[in-house]
């Protein structure tokens, strides 16, 4: 049982360049979760995910794009990488069958973009 | 709309000082959940506690304790005869029954000095 995954744990980016986020949970959580990470700033929900085939913006949405087609795979997708992203991602998953369940983290993705 | 405060950005004590961390939270709902995470230094999240809205209990664990004050909104976190390695960030986070969505306080980061 590995929990919440993250690939990859480190990335650097040219400024325009894209990229793809992979986070994979094997608990069989209907909701996942990616929120960003900066100084001073605690952990932003960037989107969402309650089930497979959907997704819903969070807080910091912009610049970002996900998809869902799998319910053990949440996917982040960066466009056109910017300064302004570079940070650290989290996924989460947790599951709806018991109310107020805590969210399981993955390890996290370093991304910095030059 | 729902909020987490942690006003406390750094704290400092030397090894076996008690420490306490402080969480406010805002909320209209009557059902919530609060939690606490605990980020070390090589960076993934660690669930720590949660308490639902309509147990105001505290709780022990160890030399960890709670101390959840509804009259105050408040989830304070207190750790007794601090060590080296509970230096780390911690954050207090707040769910609602009913929403997908978890707000999360930006941090305290604490370091415990040998």
């Amino acid at each position: 049982n590995a929990g919440v995954t993250q690939t990859p744990k480190f990335r650097v980016l040219k400024t325009g360049q894209s990229m793809t986020l992979l986070c994979a949970q094997d608990m069989n959580h209907e909701y996942m979760y990616w929120y960003r990470q900066d100084p001073g700033m605690g952990l932003r929900l960037i989107h969402y995910s309650v089930g497979e085939g959907t997704t819903a913006k969070g807080e910091v949405p912009d610049g970002y794009n996900v998809s869902r087609l799998k319910k053990q795979n949440f996917l982040l997708g960066l466009e056109s990488a910017a300064p302004s992203q570079t940070s650290v991602y989290f996924c989460a998953s947790t599951s709806p069958t018991s109310i107020g369940e805590t969210q399981y983290f993955g390890p996290g993705t370093r991304l910095l973009v030059l | 709309a729902q909020k987490v405060t942690q006003a406390q950005t750094e704290i400092s004590v030397v090894e076996k000082e008690d420490v306490t961390l402080d969480c406010v939270y805002e909320t209209r709902d009557t059902t919530y959940y609060l939690f606490w995470y605990k980020q070390p230094p090589s960076g993934e999240l660690v669930f720590l506690i949660r308490r639902n809205s309509f147990d105001e209990q505290n709780e022990i664990s160890g030399r960890y304790s709670w101390n959840f004050q509804k009259s105050t909104s408040s989830f304070n976190f207190t750790i007794t005869a601090s060590q080296v390695v509970d230096s780390a960030v911690y954050f207090c986070a707040l769910t609602r029954g009913g929403t997908y969505k978890y707000i999360f306080g930006t941090g305290t980061r604490l370091k415990v000095l040998a």
